[in-house]
């Protein structure tokens, strides 16, 4: 079964620092992986994607993702955080045909110190 | 293009009773899912609809059902509501096409006393 693994709950970065979120996760083929952001109260964003081609995805807000098949990870990275990136963080994956069911990671909350 | 709306925005209901949220899809998407979002569980897939049909189904108990209609705006329902049924109910529309890229509306905070 599809499963995906967000390791650390909680990561506080001083702004200005990097960033990076881990993501691992449990598919048999090539799988479609996404980050979605969610501040409090609300629903989820989209910040980036990954199908197929370049492993390497750039998304909104700054973000990138690196796709690393030998290592079933998709990590989410950023250079410099703002405070304004203070949220949790959700891995997903989904498959090609599978009907509306994306598999969540648990999230990974971000805070930022000024 | 507008996004995503679910209606209400908040909910307080009493075990056993029942209750319906609603979602209206980004304009000419034909799939709708519906998600459970719950501290301890986290987000969880309910079901999907695609021009009014079921194609996926969560692991959930029958007390949760959902429709779309024609105009693909979709209805979730659950009776018999149970106090472990407060959550986040998120909606996500996307074209339906087999690349699933989804955009969740800002969701329903349901509580169950």
């Amino acid at each position: 079964a599809q499963s995906v693994t967000q390791p650390d709950i909680h990561i506080t970065v001083s702004e200005g620092a990097s960033l990076e979120l881990r993501c691992n996760y449990s598919y048999g083929a090539t799988p479609y992986l996404f980050w979605y952001v969610q501040s409090p109260g609300q629903g989820l964003q989209l910040l980036l994607k990954y199908f197929s081609g370049d492993t390497l995805v750039q998304g909104i807000k700054g973000f990138e993702a690196e796709f690393k098949r030998s290592q079933s990870s998709f990590n989410l990275r950023k250079p410099s955080v703002h405070w304004s990136d203070a949220a949790e963080y959700f891995c997903a994956v989904g498959e090609k045909g599978s009907q509306g069911n994306l598999i969540f990671g648990k999230g990974t909350k971000l805070s930022v110190k000024p | 293009k507008a996004g995503v709306t679910q209606t209400p925005r908040y909910l307080i209901k009493t075990r056993g009773q029942q209750v319906t949220l609603s979602c209206s899809p980004i304009s000419g998407h034909r799939s709708v899912s519906w998600y459970q979002q719950t501290p301890g569980q986290g987000l969880q897939f309910l079901f999907e609809y695609f021009s009014e049909t079921q194609r996926n189904k969560g692991n959930f108990p029958g007390r949760f059902s959902g429709r779309q209609f024609s105009n693909s705006r979709s209805e979730m329902n659950v009776s018999t509501l149970e106090l472990g049924d407060s959550a986040l109910y998120l909606c996500a529309s996307s074209s339906g096409t087999p690349v699933n890229e989804q955009f969740f509306g800002p969701g329903t905070r349901l509580t169950v006393l």
